[in-house]
Order: C-alpha cells, then structure tokens, then sequence
C-alpha cells in the first residue's frame, strides 16, 4: 500500500528565512508525487507534481520540490518565506501503475510566518 | 469560475439522519474523488470514480454512498448520520486517474450531534 509520512505538525519560520517540508513515501516502484497547499477555510491548491526526469521540479509561488529515490524522500523548499504562504502543507503519493490511483496524503505540516 | 462547486458549505444533522453531499465538475474530467479531512490525519478517501459509469471504495468507505450521475456529478449520500461523521468533506476532479493534478472544491463542513 503507499503511503506518506510527513514528520513535522506544525514549523515556525521567521519571514525572509528559508524553509523545507519534509515528506517521505512508502513505495516499492516510481510514485507520482504532489505538494498542495491549504489556506484556511479552503480547499487544496497543487503546488507542484513530479512524474520523472529531472529530480528537482519548480512549482507555483516560488516553490521547489526534490525527489530523492535514495531517501524515498520528496522534500518542499522555498529559499524565502512570505507571510502569506502561512498555510498547511499536504504532500501526496500515486501510484503510476496499477491498483488504487487516487491520491493519498500526508497528515499535514502546519506552517507559521512570524514578522 | 471554471472549477469544482460544492453544496451545501455547512450542515448539521441529528444522528440517524440522511443527507446527500453534492460535488459538479465543468472542466470535462473524467475522474472524481471524496475526501474527508480530520485533524491531524490528511484527507483520507471514501470514494472515487475513475469515469463515468464507475465507483470505487476508498480508505473509509463505512456509512457512505456515491453515485456518479453524469460526467459532471459526483454525490456523497450518508444514509445514517453518526458523530464520527463530523468532518469537512472535500470533492475533487482530475483528468483521469493517476498522476493529474486534482481541482478540489471549497468544502462542505458537516457535524453531526
């Protein structure tokens, strides 16, 4: 079965400073990952998506995603926060063969922007 | 707006009662999906639809119904309301299944007493 592992609840960065989301996945063969991104009282909005080739994949608002196969890792970084990207973080994982493809997703990293 | 409506935005029951989530996609996808979101838990899948003419269960399928009208609709029904029901539902379409990105509707925020 695949599942998400996002290790962090709840990050505080401080505005300007850089920040990573950690987010590791459970799957034996090459998974379809996504970031999406939660403001408060709506739905999701996908950040970025990575399929194959290049490892490191960009996204909408500045962010950045790494796959790391060795790690079984897909982290998300912003190298500077903005107050606005206070939000929850929700990675998810597919998979790109058979079975169930719909999207499972990690709990959820809240992040808040201190001035 | 091009996009996935939810109805209704809030709903309380009465445990035992029935209701039925509504989730219209106008973007021509195929597949389309039922979460639900808990504190500290993700969204975790009760349903989806590959395409029309099919349903699947998800993760937590227990006291739910779907039905996939036509291509643009997708219905949650809860026959029998519990309080572990309270939750805020979230529809979505993709493209098809797999690696597409999802379109996720605003929510319906249901509590049950």
């Amino acid at each position: 079965a695949q599942s998400v592992t996002q290790p962090d609840i709840h990050i505080t960065v401080s505005e300007g400073a850089s920040l990573e989301l950690r987010c590791n996945y459970s799957y034996g063969a090459t998974p379809y990952l996504f970031w999406y991104v939660q403001s408060p009282g709506q739905g999701l909005q996908l950040l970025l998506k990575y399929f194959s080739g290049d490892t490191l994949v960009q996204g909408i608002k500045g962010f950045e995603a790494e796959f790391k196969r060795s790690q079984s890792s897909f982290n998300l970084r912003k190298p500077s926060v903005h107050w606005s990207d206070a939000a929850e973080y929700f990675c998810a994982v597919v998979r790109g063969d058979t079975g169930r493809r719909a999207l499972t997703f990690g709990s959820g990293t809240r992040l808040q922007v201190q001035p | 707006n091009a996009g996935v409506t939810q109805t209704p935005k809030f709903q309380v029951l009465k445990t035992g009662q029935s209701m039925t989530l509504q989730c219209a996609q106008d973007m021509n996808h195929n597949s389309m999906y039922w979460y639900r979101q808990d504190p500290g838990m993700g969204l975790r899948l009760i349903y989806y639809s590959a395409s029309e003419g099919t349903t699947d269960k998800g993760e937590v399928p227990n006291g739910y119904n779907v039905s996939r009208l036509n291509k643009r609709e997708f219905s949650l029904r809860l026959e029998s309301a519990a309080p572990s029901q309270t939750s805020v539902y979230f529809c979505a379409s993709s493209e098809a299944v797999g690696g597409y990105g999802y379109t996720f509707g605003s929510g319906t925020r249901l509590t049950v007493v």
